[in-house]
């Protein structure tokens, strides 16, 4: 079975910060891969994703996110950090039958 | 506006009690799907639906129930046998690889 891993639970950045986001996914075959990001107590809403191509994918909100098919890796970044992207972050990977495997998340704290 | 809607957003059940959720989607797509989800596990998949009058169960299907009688509902019932029912519960759609989510269902048992 697919499996996406997310090492970190929790990550606090001072605003204007860069921030790098960890995901590291399990899949045989050329991977579907998804960041999503959810406001407390609300669904999810698509970031960007990747399905083939150049491997630095740009996304909505300044995000950007590299996939590195050598580490299995398809890690989230953003240059500047503002107070509201406070949020928790999923890694997600499509398998067969569009089902989406997610990983357990990353909560993000932004500081002034 | 199309998208996915969830109802109740707050639910309370004793314990031992059935409970259904709502989920109802105007996108017409085929293919629906219940997540759990839990502090620190992120979601996972309850049950799945590619066509009407057809559904498969995920990962965690047990103690849930669901059907599919028309493309646009695909209600879910958290059943008395699920153990450990206090979550909140996304609905999904997708379609060409494309997600579309509910704004959830916090279900808390008592």
């Amino acid at each position: 079975a697919q499996s996406v891993t997310q090492p970190d639970i929790h990550i606090t950045v001072s605003e204007g910060a860069s921030l790098e986001l960890r995901c590291n996914y399990s899949y045989g075959a050329t991977p579907y891969l998804f960041w999503y990001v959810q406001s407390p107590g609300q669904g999810l809403q698509l970031l960007l994703k990747y399905f083939s191509g150049d491997t630095l994918v740009q996304g909505i909100k300044g995000f950007e996110a590299e996939f590195k098919r050598s580490q299995s890796s398809f890690n989230l970044r953003k240059p500047s950090v503002h107070w509201s992207d406070a949020a928790e972050y999923f890694c997600a990977v499509m398998e067969y039958g569009n089902k989406l495997v997610f990983g357990a998340g990353t909560i993000l704290r932004v500081k002034s | 506006d199309g998208g996915i809607t969830q109802s109740p957003k707050y639910l309370f059940r004793k314990e031992g009690q059935n409970v259904t959720l709502s989920c109802e989607q105007n996108l017409n797509h085929d293919a629906m799907y219940w997540y759990r989800q839990d502090p620190g596990q992120g979601l996972r998949l309850i049950y799945y639906s590619q066509i009407v009058n057809d559904f498969q169960k995920g990962d965690i299907a047990e103690g849930y129930s669901v059907s599919r009688e028309k493309k646009e509902s695909f209600p879910l019932t958290v059943t008395s046998a699920q153990k450990n029912p206090t979550a909140f519960y996304l609905c999904a759609s997708i379609k060409n690889t494309e997600a579309f989510f509910g704004q959830g269902t916090r279900l808390t048992v008592v």
